[in-house]
């Protein structure tokens, strides 16, 4: 089964403007931890945010917000003012406590911002 | 520090031939792991070092490929008798104990093989 889900492989925001890109993960692990990578053309995978499942508060990282539904278990990424370097691809992953040491990954989403 | 580094960045190999593949991580990051991406896909993990123990693999780990990290510092990936389901990119991350919530992985730009 998915482990984490992203259901959008496409998305346009104009510039300036704010983009949801959404994740919906599945464990039954109490402790696991939920990242959010981007990826552009050249290839390496940025680090953007962290939430871990204990986290009584959304995480934010400049730009890049996190709002963390755990009943849902959803974890989108907001981007707020969006600049033409957002163009990428984004991962979302989880780290589980109780099954090792790796990340799932989701099948990521295109963001494409125009001007 | 420039942070991961991967070579090469490219490698096109006929099926059969055996290819490897280094990473030299961070320099104080004691953990280094190698992911498996194919197009179109996130990132697949295939297997995690802590220092020079390998620690985890992944069952897409098959008798094929085998990964070393013999001081505890680079990495080497080494995949014989390629086939053509081989080719994707390999990205190889780092990450210091106790730091992923904060920093994450640390990832290379990775190596893309293609098998022909």
């Amino acid at each position: 089964a998915q482990k984490i889900t992203q259901t959008q492989p496409g998305m346009f925001v104009q510039e300036k403007e704010a983009v949801t890109l959404d994740c919906t993960y599945d464990t039954s692990d109490p402790s696991y931890g939920l990242f959010w990578y981007k990826q552009p053309s050249s290839g390496e995978m940025i680090f953007l945010i962290y939430q871990g499942s204990y986290d009584q508060q959304n995480a934010t990282e400049g730009r890049y917000s996190l709002n963390f539904q755990k009943a849902r278990k959803s974890a989108n990424l907001v981007i707020s003012a969006s600049q033409l370097g957002d163009s990428a691809m984004y991962f979302c992953a989880m780290r589980e406590s109780n099954y090792g040491q790796n990340f799932v990954f989701g099948p990521g989403t295109r963001l494409s911002v125009l001007p | 520090d420039t942070g991961v580094s991967q070579d090469p960045r490219h490698k096109i190999t006929k099926r059969g031939q055996n290819v490897t593949f280094r990473c030299d991580p961070i320099s104080e990051h004691n953990r280094l792991y190698w992911y498996r991406q194919t197009l179109g896909q996130g990132p697949e993990f295939l297997t995690y070092f802590q220092n020079e123990a390998q620690l985890e693999k992944s069952r897409l780990l098959s008798d094929r490929f085998s990964a070393e990290r013999p001081k505890g510092s680079f990495s080497t990936l080494e995949i014989q008798r390629t086939e053509q389901g081989d080719s994707a990119m390999y990205l190889c991350a780092s990450s210091q104990q106790g730091q992923i919530s904060r920093y994450g992985y640390t990832f290379g730009s990775g190596t893309r093989l293609t098998v022909v």
